[in-house]
């Protein structure tokens, strides 16, 4: 079938390196940011949030940053593995019961 | 874990035909979600769901319409498939105010 990572940027990557993805959001009065990981064939999967209370948070090799002057977020994973191969989402949210707004997505691709 | 589950993986329906698409998650949220994704275009809200029989339109509703009979359960119906719906289908849910976990997708190809 058809891949979702067709179309979007690819970011390619030695197996080591460290991974730095970007995303830009749109709205200034977004207040909770996700990133996920969607392998081919499989539904997208969370990896890290953030609330715009904060500019940092990090995880498991994995570290989110959050610049609310000029609107970005940016997810850093550290070591890059060849199972971090994925397309990668960025997601904002307005309010809490607001919905998500979903960026289109950026294919990893780690380099053996 | 938090398990979100969708009735088919694969399915291939014709022009006219009803479909049911069927969600289950396990975690009592209350929030579910249906998702359509299409290369180049990304994830696009269809429809969701705050509670048990409540229903609320997203970006792309033409076509489609749900059912939440039960907290768990948020099924998406194409009342009359065409060849413009055949896309990834995936649905979603969450606790209030936190990140939506997701179902493996449903592709649907109709012919």
């Amino acid at each position: 079938g058809e891949s979702v990572g067709l179309h979007l940027p690819t970011l390619s990557v030695q197996e080591g390196d460290n991974s730095i993805i970007n995303c830009a959001y749109s709205n200034s009065a977004s207040d909770y940011f996700i990133w996920y990981k969607q392998e081919s064939g499989k539904g997208p999967q969370f990896i890290i949030d953030i609330r715009s209370n904060m500019d940092k948070r990090q995880g498991q090799r994995v570290t989110v940053l959050l610049n609310k002057t000029v609107k970005h977020l940016s997810l850093q994973i550290a070591a890059t593995q060849p199972g971090d191969s994925a397309v990668y989402f960025c997601a904002e949210r307005t309010g809490a019961n607001s919905k998500l707004t979903f960026g289109k997505g950026i294919t990893l691709s780690v380099r053996p | 874990d938090v398990k979100v589950t969708q009735s088919s993986r694969y399915l291939v329906k014709r022009t006219g035909e009803k479909v049911f698409l069927e969600c289950v998650q396990d975690m009592d949220h209350e929030n579910m979600f249906w998702y359509r994704q299409d290369p180049g275009l990304g994830l696009r809200l269809i429809y969701f769901s705050y509670d048990v029989k409540m229903k609320e339109k997203g970006d792309i509703p033409e076509g489609y319409s749900v059912s939440r009979e039960k907290k768990e359960r948020f099924s998406l119906i194409l009342e009359s498939a065409s060849t413009n719906q055949t896309s990834m289908y995936l649905c979603a849910s969450s606790g209030p105010g936190r990140e939506q976990y997701f179902g493996p997708g449903t592709r649907l190809t109709v012919t």
